[in-house]
């Protein structure tokens, strides 16, 4: 049975990073799609971006290109998402999820471009609150 | 950016039918997701691909697509299948991977 437990909650500043952790035990690390969904406060999910850790390569929503950074360390079966510069509007609860996933064309891993057959297993979520 | 339109809300008495619809241009191609969440709650996966079940989850959830419409049914609503629904799928391309429907807030009266 594969399990997600997430970092804890952050306070940040305005213009920070922030880098939120995802260990997962269970199931095969390097062959899972993780991704990362936020939902701000009332608010519904919104994809972020999603990494296979076999292909060491990430993609990410065209929102969040060039902010968001995620990666996958086998060795400790965690994944990882930092949001940089950081804005009140960033302001929300951060899921990390896994499922089965694969690649969709001949090779992901300089540039991916990944198949997500559902997010069947979710972390506890971690509430990162931006202040000015 | 691509969209998957779900209504805001949903009510039904306890016993009944409720139908939560999706539509988004790519649904005739691709595969749509369905998750329920619960205040305070991580989503659950409920259907995968159209009109599969995960393990775990009870008969009474069910899906199908047709055209650019993916639709959720709960038959036999019971009170603790209130909750928020969320639509998901990909777009045609390859620029939006995984996208989610704006969530129907589902109401057991």
């Amino acid at each position: 049975q594969v399990r997600l437990v997430q970092s804890g909650a952050e306070v940040k500043k305005s213009g920070s990073s922030v880098k939120v952790s995802c260990k997962a035990s269970g199931g095969t690390f390097r062959s899972s799609a993780f991704s990362w969904v936020r939902q701000a406060p009332g608010q519904g999910l919104e994809w972020m971006g999603g990494i296979i850790p076999l292909f060491r390569a990430a993609e990410y929503a065209q929102k969040f290109q060039g902010r968001v950074t995620i990666t996958a360390d086998e060795s400790t079966n965690t994944a990882f998402m930092e949001l940089s510069s950081l804005r009140s509007d960033d302001t929300a609860l951060y899921f990390c999820a896994s499922g089965e996933g694969s690649c969709r064309i001949s090779s992901c891993y300089k540039s991916p471009n990944y198949q997500y057959d559902g997010l069947d297993v979710w972390g506890q979520g971690t509430t990162v609150t931006v202040s000015s | 950016s691509y969209e998957l339109t779900q209504p805001p809300s949903v009510s039904v008495s306890p016993g009944q039918t409720a139908r939560i619809t999706c539509s988004g241009e790519a649904l005739p191609k691709k595969f749509a997701y369905w998750y329920q969440q619960k205040p305070g709650q991580a989503p659950l996966l409920v259907i995968r691909k159209d009109n599969e079940r995960p393990s775990g989850i009870p008969e009474r959830f069910s899906g199908s697509s047709s055209g650019i419409t993916a639709t959720l049914t709960i038959s036999g609503v019971q009170a603790e299948d209130e909750a928020d629904y969320y639509c998901q799928s990909a777009d045609g391309g390859v620029s939006s991977p995984v996208v989610f429907g704006g969530g129907t807030k589902l109401t057991v009266l």
